[in-house]
């Protein structure tokens, strides 16, 4: 059985940066593409970053580009995503979710989400 | 930058038909949007009920049908049940690596 489970959410102040972690499991984590969903309370997803499996091809959302990085350890079967610069509308629950295939085209298999709040 | 269009919300009664709908700024969609369908209940994470236009996975009722439709994704539910209530979100592939959401449908089944 696939499972995906978050982990590094809290209460971070603006400006301030956090770690979240995803761990990887019931599936070849090495062969499959990796993506970040978040979704701000009340509001739609949206998509924030995704990692081929060799880390080669990654790609970013214009809102968070230049702030997040996305970076995988395939021999602990985990995806990270660094947050820094926070701002008060990063605050969301964060999703990671594994692609069908070997390249980050779209999310399929999802994770419980964890909750990043930027406050002061 | 690319939109992706659906409808805010749709009413089906129970045991009826829906058609929701999946549009892009960029003209038609077409399978190499390998489009995406998922369902949110709420408190719940996302799930996927269908992949790359019209494959189901192991978990989604047959009730729910994916195609392409007048340059549209579209997600069919015929015969809707109290538990298909939820927010229903498309989402399709672009070149370079960058997905979209569409804004998500709100189903009420009353």
């Amino acid at each position: 059985e696939v499972q995906l489970v978050e982990s590094g959410g809290g209460l971070v102040q603006p400006g301030k940066s956090l770690r979240l972690s995803c761990a990887g499991s019931g599936f070849t984590f090495d062969e499959c593409a990796m993506h970040w969903v978040r979704q701000a309370p009340g509001k739609g997803l949206e998509w924030v970053s995704g990692i081929s499996w060799n880390s080669g091809s990654i790609g970013y959302a214009d809102s968070v580009k230049g702030r997040f990085t996305i970076s995988r350890d395939n021999a602990r079967n985990s995806l990270y995503l660094q947050m820094n610069s926070l701002r008060a509308e990063d605050m969301a629950f964060y999703y990671c979710a594994k692609d069908a295939g070997g390249e980050p085209t779209s999310p399929d298999y999802w994770g419980q989400g964890t909750l990043v709040t930027v406050s002061s | 930058q690319v939109v992706v269009t659906q409808e805010p919300s749709l009413t089906v009664s129970p045991g009826g038909t829906v058609t929701l709908t999946c549009g892009s700024s960029t003209g038609a969609v077409t399978r190499g949007h390998y489009p995406y369908w998922f369902q949110q209940r709420p408190g719940q994470a996302p799930r996927t009920l269908i992949y790359d236009t019209r494959n189901r996975h192991s978990w989604t009722p047959a009730r729910f049908s994916g195609s392409l439709l007048g340059g549209k994704a579209a997600l069919t539910l015929s015969g809707a049940q109290p538990e298909d209530e939820a927010d229903y979100y498309c989402l399709l592939s672009y070149s370079g690596a960058r997905p979209v959401f569409g804004g998500g449908t709100k189903l009420i089944v009353l």
